[in-house]
């Protein structure tokens, strides 16, 4: 496989489930990004980690639990999430120890659903 | 504070017609960067281009072209002789630097551009 890749695709939960998002990047990069997208809302960071350590984290609530084990694997661990939590979830990954000023490479994202 | 604004929700142009997408930036940096993303019905971000704040030539490639203006903040974005597969949504995005505050980057709301046959 190529470029970044990102399972599921799809994923309802309830508020009460334990789920993980599962990022994978084959470009060789250093730096992987989580976004979440809600409709009307602008794409907003979540997470960056660069060199497998993180190194932003803007004031996500703690239901989200992102881990890097390796420069290509990034997770999105969630659990008791609440509806409005419903969005595309998207990964990115850069060349260049997570500058944001570098070109990103995104996934297709996971739509996530919660009932 | 950083700011990025795509005034423009919805654009719908019939084929061959050019379209101008909008994006106004604000911030306080001297250094920062200026981003197009393309984002097609399948989902993933497509980059398109990307311009320091120190470059304010403008860019041509193939039938895109982009506008930087640091006078009045905008960085503008044109297709010209749009194509059907031109439909999307398009973000403009920011990254800026400031001394002693965390890295930022922040995405307008983008564009709905359709391209009607």
């Amino acid at each position: 496989e190529t470029g970044v890749t990102q399972t599921p695709r799809h994923l309802v939960m309830g508020m009460t489930n334990k789920k993980s998002l599962k990022c994978e990047q084959h470009l060789g990069h250093n730096a992987m990004y989580w976004y979440k997208q809600s409709a009307k809302k602008p794409l907003e960071l979540m997470f960056v980690y660069s060199l497998e350590e993180r190194v932003e984290n803007n004031s996500v609530p703690s239901r989200f639990s992102p881990e890097c084990p390796n420069s290509s694997h990034l997770f999105l661990h969630l659990h008791t999430l609440q509806p409005e939590d419903s969005a595309l979830y998207l990964c990115a990954s850069s060349q260049g120890e997570g500058f944001l000023g570098n070109e990103q490479f995104f996934g297709p994202g996971t739509r996530l659903t919660v009932l | 504070a950083q700011k990025v604004t795509q005034a423009q929700t919805e654009i719908s142009v019939v084929e061959k017609e050019d379209v101008t997408l909008d994006c106004v930036y604000e911030t306080r940096d001297t250094t920062y960067y200026l981003f197009w993303y393309k984002q097609p019905p399948s989902g993933e971000l497509v980059f398109l281009i990307r311009r320091n704040s120190f470059d304010e030539q403008n860019e041509i490639s193939g039938r895109y072209s982009w506008n930087f203006q640091k006078s009045t903040s905008s960085f503008n974005f044109t297709i010209t002789a749009s194509q059907v597969v031109d439909s999307a949504v398009y973000f403009c995005a920011l990254s800026a630097f400031s001394s002693g505050s965390a890295r930022q980057l922040t995405f307008g709301s983008g564009t709905q551009l359709t391209v009607l046959p």
